[in-house]
């Protein structure tokens, strides 16, 4: 039973262009969500998180909205760069520990 | 300033051997949690420590793995008679605080082959 979804396994854009990553859950008692970074052979990089009280946080090129109501946020990337190429996986924060999607991988192409 | 970091890197095991995986947090960080990814599949949540204390060992299968965070020392999981089940990518995060709104610092896992 995934908690976490993130249905789409594989993501192509054109570089310069957004990229919109997307993430769903079931659990209402999550209290805050997170997107990690991931390159092959090397742990998940901390990107962008989103308390469950707010809709949008931004720092730089990344934005994560957040829909309680339909469960659902999404992460986006503007202007995506090639080196934004990785594995994206989208978290969500129950006690103590956090329940990971299994990822979506983008491909930037220049 | 030194990141989380995971030791050994790869590690290699025959069926029945024990497996000892190793983490040291990011300076100043006390709370460490374990996490294992399988082929393509997300992380899961096995076990989260504080000094000397297991908190939450929800994820932990119940025969063969174990996790200890003692006063001195990295945090390590061990698993007793892996089985080819086991083979997985090990991965440690550490917190400088307890509770889900502080970000978690993830090290560079431990890729586990059972043979």
């Amino acid at each position: 039973d995934q908690q976490v979804k993130q249905n789409s396994p594989s993501l192509s854009v054109q570089e310069g262009r957004i990229s919109i990553l997307n993430c769903d859950y079931t659990n209402s008692m999550f209290d805050y969500f997170l997107w990690y970074k991931k390159y092959p052979a090397e742990g998940p990089t901390f990107l962008i998180s989103i308390s469950s009280i707010k809709d949008k946080n931004e720092d730089g090129r990344f934005t994560v909205f957040l829909n309680k109501s339909a469960k659902h946020l999404s992460l986006h990337i503007v202007p995506s760069q090639p080196g934004d190429s990785a594995v994206y996986f989208c978290a969500a924060s129950q006690s103590e520990k956090l329940v990971f999607g299994k990822g979506t991988k983008l491909t930037v192409n220049p | 300033n030194a990141g989380v970091m995971q030791n050994p890197r790869h590690l290699v095991r025959r069926r029945g051997q024990e497996a000892r995986l190793r983490c040291s947090p990011m300076k100043g960080h006390s709370h460490v949690y374990w996490y294992r990814q399988l082929p393509e599949e997300g992380l899961k949540f096995m076990v989260y420590l504080q000094k000397e204390n297991i908190i939450d060992e929800s994820g932990m299968p119940k025969e063969r793995f174990s996790a200890e965070f003692p006063k001195e020392g990295p945090s390590i999981l061990r698993i007793q008679q892996v089985v080819r089940g086991d083979s997985a990518a090990y991965f440690c995060a550490s917190s400088p605080r307890r509770g889900g709104t502080d970000t978690q610092y993830f090290g560079p896992g431990t890729r586990l082959t059972v043979l």
